[in-house]
């Protein structure tokens, strides 16, 4: 079945450094979601992907689609306190009514 | 606009016991999906409900069963309890597949189910 994998586990960043997280799919992605869940919160909806090699951008945040649609990535500009917490990335399967499966996660650390 | 709403919050049970979460989606969504979330894991898909239906189904025993309401509300029922149940449940709601190209979900807080 579809697999959704995610590195790293862990990362421990200083405050206003960069950080990346990348995301693959055992399968090819009808889209992509990223999540974020901080630490006793359940998983918000930060943003979605659809197209291939598509790149968005919030504020500081940055996301990009593969252009196989298997892969995505994560980046962070400059962080902040505020960004910690767990993102996971998310896709249905080949079709966008499949079930959203959800990969392990990226949990980040940000030292003031 | 209301969103995803759970209950409860919290709970605890004892090994072989039967639990029921419930579960009120986002107001206009009448598609409800079930994950468990273990400490320190991703979400893991249960089920997914519409019409009234399981429409979808994850790798979990025929112990988690759910229920869809007219209303589009939803229950989820464990029965016989075990350790290993223990976990963060999310129940999260979208649009149906037909009108959606996306099925982007919304999550509820959760109910934290801790089995003794």
């Amino acid at each position: 079945g579809q697999q959704v994998m995610q590195i790293p586990q862990y990362q421990h960043v200083q405050e206003g450094e960069d950080f990346t997280t990348y995301c693959n799919s055992s399968t090819t992605l009808s889209n992509i979601q990223w999540y974020k869940q901080r630490p006793g919160g359940h998983p918000v909806f930060l943003i979605q992907l659809v197209k291939s090699g598509e790149v968005k951008k919030q504020k500081r945040l940055t996301f990009q689609f593969g252009e196989a649609k298997k892969n995505s990535s994560l980046h962070i500009t400059a962080t902040q306190t505020t960004d910690v917490g767990t993102y996971f990335c998310a896709g249905p399967g080949k079709t966008s009514y499949d079930k959203v499966i959800f990969g392990p996660g990226t949990s980040l650390s940000v030292i003031p | 606009d209301a969103g995803v709403t759970q209950s409860p919050t919290h709970l605890i049970k004892t090994r072989g016991q039967q639990v029921t979460l419930r579960c009120s989606p986002k107001s206009g969504h009448d598609t409800v999906s079930w994950y468990q979330q273990a400490l320190g894991q991703g979400p893991q898909f249960i089920f997914q409900y519409y019409e009234e239906e399981e429409r979808q189904r994850g790798n979990f025993p025929d112990r988690f069963s759910g229920h869809q309401f007219p209303n589009y509300s939803s229950e989820l029922n464990v029965n016989a309890l075990l350790l290993g149940d223990s976990a963060l449940y999310l129940c999260a709601s979208s649009l149906a597949w037909r009108r959606s190209s996306g099925n982007t979900i919304y999550f509820g807080e959760g109910s934290w189910l801790t089995v003794v």
